[in-house]
Parts: structure tokens; C-alpha cells; sequence
């Protein structure tokens, strides 16, 4: 099945410092993947989708210039948390389609744990 | 706009219990509904998919139904198991777009 790898699963930076999250799609190609933000004990948030070879589209709310998205490869999209500060710890996940079907659904990766202190 | 909502938020129940977890829609024109599983500090794990054409799946000792003019789905757990313990959550994705709308979920904790 299709399967989606996020990287890394924790990350403990510095207030000030900047911060990359990988997701690959493992065993299929992504033209779209999604960036999602999770607080304690709530839902899932999105926060842009990723197109491949173009421009990120952000979420009403999420600034652009802080959560930098880039998906340079139809397998690849990474967030950079830029200037991180203790109220961008969080838990971000994305997720992908394999296909476009109404039989693909979404597959998630394992999500990140960002800590800023 | 689409709004998913699950109940109950949160279920206790002893081990070996059928039950039965609800989510309701308010958009009828659905593309695909979905139900994941979200252990706690992890990410999601698809459990079931139907389609907007499907009235139910099953996978295991679970089963899925849709009814798309009703708006609602519910995910059926038979003889649950203190390893069913987690949040479950509901996402519908409508015709419009790549989105998917996620309910707030349902706390699930299985008493052994």
C-alpha cells in the first residue's frame, strides 16, 4: 500500500532557529501533499497544500513567510518552520494520495514533534 | 461549507463490547469518506475508505456504512480489544477539491 515517511519524528530547536520536515512518498508519486498542524487533544488543522513544481497554497491564517513550503520532487515536500518561537511547538503531520480516484484515499506520515525552547 | 462532526467525543467501554462510533456530515456531495485511527503521539493510520457509490466496508472486526443523503457514517468495532484504544477520526473529502474535512474525533478507551 501506499506508504508516506516524515522525518524526523521529534525535533527540539532553539527559539530563533529554523527547523525542516521531510515527507516522502515512499511508492508512489505526489503532484499534491498536505501539510497538516495538530494541538494536544485536538484535530487536525491544515495548514497549505504542496504542489509539485509550484507555489504552496496556504490555509487562511497561516503565514506564508514562517511555514516555508517546497516540493521539488513529485516524491518530496518539506516545511521550514523559519524563526521558530515556543508557540510553533507542535505536532505537524502530512499526508498524500497515490492516486486521484475515488478509491485512493489519504495516507499520513508519522508526524513530527516540534519542541522550541 | 462542510462541517463534520463526531460523537460521542469520548467512550468507555469494557473489553469485548460491540460498538458502534458516529459521524455526521452536513454537505451530502461527498467524494469519499474516510475513517483513521490516531494513536497518541502518532499519525493517522487509514482503517477504512468508502466511496461516495459504497454503502459500507469492512476490514477485520471492523465494518463501515455510509448514508450519503442522510449525511452520516458510522464505524462499527465488534469484540473490542484493549488495543483498540485510541482516537478515532471521520474525514470526509468532498468534489470540489483535493481537501479533506476531519470531525474532532472520538476518544476511544477500551477497559480490560
Amino acid at each position: 500500500g501506499a506508504v508516506v515517511s516524515q522525518h524526523p519524528s521529534w525535533v527540539i530547536c532553539k527559539s530563533g532557529t529554523s527547523v525542516k520536515i521531510e515527507c516522502r512518498s515512499l511508492d508512489f508519486q505526489a503532484t499534491t501533499m498536505f501539510w497538516y498542524r495538530q494541538f494536544p487533544k485536538q484535530s487536525l488543522m491544515l495548514m497549505a497544500t504542496s504542489n509539485e513544481g509550484s507555489k504552496a497554497t496556504y490555509e487562511q491564517g497561516v503565514e506564508k513567510d514562517k511555514f516555508l513550503i517546497n516540493h521539488a520532487s513529485l516524491t518530496l515536500s518539506t516545511l521550514t518552520v523559519t524563526s521558530a518561537h515556543p508557540e510553533d511547538s507542535s505536532f505537524y503531520i502530512c499526508s498524500a494520495r497515490a492516486g486521484t480516484g475515488g478509491a485512493y484515499g489519504y495516507t499520513f506520515g508519522s508526524g513530527t514533534r516540534l519542541t522550541v525552547v | 461549507k462542510q462541517e463534520v462532526t463526531q460523537i460521542p467525543a469520548a467512550l468507555s467501554v469494557p473489553e469485548g463490547e460491540n460498538l458502534v462510533l458516529n459521524c455526521s456530515f452536513t454537505d451530502s456531495a461527498i467524494y469519499n469518506l474516510q475513517w483513521f485511527r490516531q494513536d497518541p503521539g502518532k499519525g493517522l493510520t487509514s482503517l477504512l475508505l468508502i466511496q461516495s457509490s459504497q454503502r459500507e466496508q469492512t476490514s477485520g472486526r471492523l465494518n463501515a456504512s455510509l448514508d450519503k443523503s442522510s449525511g452520516r457514517s458510522t464505524l462499527y468495532i465488534a469484540a473490542s480489544q484493549p488495543g483498540d484504544s485510541a482516537t478515532y477520526l471521520c474525514a470526509v473529502k468532498g468534489n470540489r477539491d483535493d481537501k479533506i474535512i476531519f470531525g474532532k474525533g472520538t476518544r476511544l478507551h477500551i477497559l480490560p
